[in-house]
């Protein structure tokens, strides 16, 4: 099956620093990945679209100068969160789809990344 | 977002089949319905998914209402593995990769 993994698992960082997640699928290439976070006993809220190449489509109410997003490759998406805060302490989970003309909308998702900020 | 509706939560004895319902009568026909579940601080994994017809996996069945409005998640021996958030979920409409988007769920737990 497809795998997806990401770095670090979890992450502790004072306030007002910056940190970086990186999501990869491991065996096979994805020209799209999506990042979601998770706040304590809440479900999945989507973030963004990571499309290779080109720029995230950021959902609503997501600030795109503080949740920096990359796709410099096929196989490899980041998230920056930039001058971290208390509240931006959360489960942030990354996807990756297969190509379109595979298994229609299959998403493949990482085992999530752990960040507190003090 | 196409909506879809599950129970907050349910419960079941170990051993014994589980049905988890989902309610998503705005449907498209073209919509596939997937079911993803997460165990504790995990990311999500894929249960099955399906347009039509009932399908079966390793994992579990998933039936599908003849109008598609709902469908249910059949766990044929629940075991204490299972306890999980299940989600059912439709994709976003519109072109290209379009994103799952996850609502509250059904927290599955089970009993030994």
């Amino acid at each position: 099956g497809a795998v997806v993994s990401q770095h670090p698992s979890w992450v502790i960082c004072k306030s007002g620093t910056s940190v970086k997640i990186e999501c990869r699928s491991l065996d096979f290439q994805a020209t799209t990945m999506f990042w979601y976070r998770q706040f304590p006993k809440q479900s999945l809220m989507l973030m963004a679209t990571s499309n290779e190449g080109s720029k995230a489509t950021y959902e609503q109410g997501v600030e795109k100068d503080k949740f920096l997003i990359n796709h410099a490759s096929l196989t490899l998406s980041t998230l920056t969160v930039t001058s971290a805060h208390p509240e931006d302490s959360s489960f942030y989970i990354c996807s990756a789809r297969l190509p379109l003309g595979t298994r229609r909308n299959e998403q493949f998702f990482g085992p999530g990344t752990r960040l507190t900020v003090l | 977002d196409a909506k879809t509706t599950q129970p907050n939560s349910m419960e079941s004895n170990e051993e014994e089949p589980v049905h988890l319902p989902c309610n998503h009568s705005t449907i498209s026909g073209t919509d596939y319905i997937h079911w993803y579940r997460q165990l504790p601080s995990q990311g999500p994994e894929y249960v099955i998914h399906g347009l039509t017809s009932n399908v079966n996996n390793r994992m579990a069945s998933l039936a599908i209402a003849e109008d598609r409005k709902s469908s249910t998640l059949i766990l044929h021996r629940a075991t204490l593995r299972d306890a999980a958030v299940y989600y059912c979920i439709l994709p976003r409409s519109g072109p290209g990769n379009t994103p799952l988007v996850f609502g509250k769920g059904t927290r599955l737990s089970v009993i030994a």
